[in-house]
C-alpha cells in the first residue's frame, strides 16, 4: 500500500505571501486532516476533510483553507502569510476512525 | 478535549524496558487511549490503541489501569531507533470532527547505547 506523501518538502515563502501545499492519501482512506507543528510543540488540529467537505476546523483563522479531491487527496493553503506561520505541516490520512498515516511534513519558512 | 499528562523526558538504556506513563483522569467512556511516536524529522507514527483491556502489538504493549484513569506504554527492548516522542492521546472515534487527533508536548524518550 502507498503511504501519504506531502509536497514539497520545504519552501521558504516572504510575508504576505500565499502557498499552497499538497496531499496524496494512503489508497483506502477517505479522510484527510492537517496539523500545524511550531518547533518543540506537538502538532496541533487545523482542520479534516471527509469525502471532500470539510469535518472540522481547530482553532485557526479563516486564511487557512483547504480542498479534497475525488481521489481523496488534499490542498492546504494560507493566504497573507505571517511569520508565525513558519512550522510543520502535516497531513494525516485515514478512514473517518481509522487509525492515521502522516506523512513527513512540509517545512514551511516565513522571511 | 479530554486531557492527558505524561513527564517531559525520559531515558533508557538499549535492550532494557522501557515503561512510558501517561495520566488522562477525566477520560470519558467513549475515549480510546492512542499511542503515536515522532522520530526525528518524520511525522507521527501510530504505535497501538486500546480502549479497556491490555493491547500488544509487534511495536509494544499497553497496560490500561482498571479506573482507566491512566495507561502504560511498554516498550519491551528499547532500541537506538525507538528514540522519539511518544505521544498519549484520547480519542473519541464516534465524535465526528472530535476524532481528530489532540496532541500535547509528548515525552521525549533518549535511549542510550
Amino acid at each position: 500500500e502507498t503511504g501519504v506523501t506531502q509536497s514539497p518538502t520545504h519552501l521558504i515563502k516572504t510575508r504576505g505571501q500565499q502557498v499552497t501545499l499538497r496531499c496524496s492519501s494512503q489508497s483506502g482512506h477517505n479522510t484527510v486532516s492537517w496539523y500545524q507543528q511550531a518547533l518543540g510543540q506537538g502538532p496541533q488540529f487545523i482542520f479534516q476533510y471527509y469525502r471532500e467537505e470539510e469535518n472540522g476546523r481547530g482553532n485557526f483563522p479563516p486564511r487557512f483553507s483547504g480542498l479534497q479531491f475525488p481521489n481523496y487527496s488534499s490542498e492546504l493553503n494560507v493566504n497573507a502569510l505571517e511569520l508565525d506561520d513558519s512550522a510543520l505541516y502535516l497531513c494525516a490520512s485515514s478512514t473517518l476512525a481509522g487509525r492515521n498515516t502522516f506523512g513527513s511534513g512540509t517545512r514551511l519558512t516565513v522571511v | 478535549d479530554a486531557k492527558t499528562t505524561q513527564p517531559n523526558s525520559m531515558e533508557s538504556n538499549e535492550e532494557e524496558p522501557v515503561h512510558l506513563p501517561c495520566n488522562h483522569s477525566t477520560i470519558s467512556g467513549t475515549d480510546y487511549i492512542h499511542w503515536y511516536r515522532q522520530l526525528p524529522s518524520q511525522g507521527p507514527e501510530y504505535v497501538i490503541h486500546g480502549l479497556t483491556s491490555n493491547v500488544n502489538n509487534r511495536m509494544a504493549s499497553l497496560a490500561i489501569a482498571e479506573d482507566r484513569k491512566s495507561s502504560t506504554l511498554i516498550l519491551h527492548r528499547a532500541t537506538l531507533r525507538d528514540a522519539a516522542v511518544y505521544y498519549c492521546i484520547l480519542r473519541d472515534p464516534f465524535g465526528g470532527a472530535n476524532s481528530k487527533l489532540t496532541f500535547g508536548k509528548g515525552i521525549t524518550l533518549s535511549v542510550r547505547p
